[in-house]
């Protein structure tokens, strides 16, 4: 079964709403989360990195303020799309890496999809 | 800096004949290299990872990959496709053997399985 969710699955919001998308370790305590975007077609890109309890690291070209993370437990990162535009509509994936059954490991989310109108 | 290629972006293949998907990769270091499935609608998973042990690599659902640090490659492999097998597959490269802390991902292969 899934190791990591995300929530919600599919969000359409209007333009200039800001929109939050949850990542959730299940079984395990992820001491890191990553997000990831990815256009249709096109390949995972990574936006920034998350530790427990600290700021997150942004990839260059990311802006920070518009996409606000919050890493506040060992299970639960969340992504804050914020004054979303029609620019920001993408397919977002969390990924969380911890120990697991002994083993240092990395899962993937299910995956959000963004549509702003 | 680390890159990867996925040298094709759509493969066809008939059911029950071989795959082939190909992949190479650019890296400062010793690599770790990894290939996921996404299907649609769902999250990316692990079909197998090399992190500088045997060269060839078993994977899950038949699939392999071969590591040739002269060719600088990892193509991903299986004998006979099956229709479940139809989907996106990424060739990933991280540069920190062990962990991958950091995940470079290719642009992708669409796999189609025809009847």
């Amino acid at each position: 079964g899934a190791v990591v969710s995300q929530h919600p699955s599919w969000v359409i919001c209007k333009s200039g709403t800001s929109v939050k998308i949850e990542c959730r370790s299940l079984d395990f305590q992820a001491t890191t989360m990553f997000w990831y975007r990815q256009f249709p077609k096109q390949s995972l890109m990574l936006m920034a990195t998350s530790n427990e309890g600290s700021k997150a690291t942004y990839e260059q070209g990311v802006e920070k303020d518009k996409f606000l993370i919050n890493h506040a437990s060992l299970t639960l990162s969340t992504l804050t799309v914020t004054s979303a535009h029609p620019e920001d509509s993408s397919f977002y994936i969390c990924s969380a890496r911890g120990s697991r059954e002994g083993r240092e490991t990395q899962y993937f989310g299910p995956g959000t999809r963004l549509l702003v109108l | 800096a680390q890159s990867v290629t996925q040298l094709d972006s759509h493969v066809s293949v008939s059911e029950g004949t071989p795959v082939l998907l190909r992949c190479n990769y650019s890296s400062s270091y010793s690599p770790s290299l990894f290939w996921y499935v996404q299907h649609p609608n769902k999250g990316l998973q692990l079909l197998l990872k090399y992190t500088s042990a045997a060269t060839l690599v078993k994977g899950i659902n038949g699939f392999e990959a071969e590591f040739k640090k002269s060719e600088t490659s990892f193509h991903l492999t299986k004998p006979s496709a099956h229709m479940s097998d139809a989907a996106e597959y990424f060739c990933v490269v991280s540069e920190q053997a062990g962990t991958a802390s950091k995940l470079t991902f290719g642009t992708g292969t669409r796999l189609q399985v025809t009847l």
